[in-house]
């Protein structure tokens, strides 16, 4: 059974159209993490929460916010997308700083 | 430099071969480390933790060696499942648990 599920696998939206990608977990784990993946690149990170505490990457740009409402889920928000944030977007969860991390499905997010 | 470097890809190995990836990292004060693996378009699947002890997992073995800031993986036995991308990974631990990514080295094993 999947432990960290996104939604949903397939995005597709306008330019400069908002779009919120979601994330939930079972595993009860402190920490959820946000990844952007572009094409033969390596995974980025974008921000993190440990339990309620947000933290962001310093170089992730403003357009993109995180929400955590409570220790199962945690939405990814891209207020105006552009064509450079096409990309596969993946969530992660640990159970603690510095544990191995396990990845969500991804949603594959596509600009028009 | 690159903080996470890999051997550059592809490799590609008969069924049967055993194949060895190598990993460098820059930052001494990384915490812990991991090997994952990615197929085509599919999330990153963690594979094996390593430590400075190595540890094997049935034809995988992964060795640390933290004087000279290198990790290993090696492959025996290839099985044609075993194509994918293999992700070289450290955690700097003093950075809120933030993995850093190799490039990853892409292994195809042919029949």
């Amino acid at each position: 059974d999947a432990m960290v599920i996104q939604n949903p696998r397939y995005q597709v939206t306008q330019f400069g159209k908002p779009v919120t990608l979601s994330c939930s977990q079972t595993l009860n784990h402190n920490v959820m993490y946000w990844y952007q993946q572009k094409s033969s690149q390596a995974p980025k990170l974008l921000f993190h929460y440990y339990d309620k505490d947000f933290n962001n990457e310093a170089d992730t740009p403003d357009n993109f916010q995180s929400r955590r409402p409570n220790t199962s889920f945690c939405f990814l928000d891209i207020r105006s997308p552009g064509l450079g944030d096409a990309a596969m977007y993946l969530c992660a969860t640990s159970r603690d700083l510095n544990q191995p991390q396990h990845f969500g499905d991804g949603t594959r997010l596509s600009i028009l | 430099r690159k903080e996470v470097e890999q051997d550059p890809g592809p490799f590609n190995v008969p069924e049967g071969a055993t194949v060895a990836f190598n990993c460098t990292y820059s930052n001494s004060a990384s915490q812990s480390f991991f090997w994952y693996r990615q197929d085509c378009r599919k999330e990153p699947k963690l594979l094996m933790s390593v430590y400075s002890s190595g540890n094997e997992d049935g034809r995988f073995t992964a060795q640390l060696n933290r004087a000279s800031q290198y990790i290993s993986l090696l492959i025996r036995d290839s099985k044609l499942s075993d194509s994918a991308t293999y992700l070289c990974v450290v955690n700097l631990g003093n950075q809120g648990g933030k993995l850093i990514f190799g490039q990853g080295t892409e292994l195809s094993v042919k029949p």
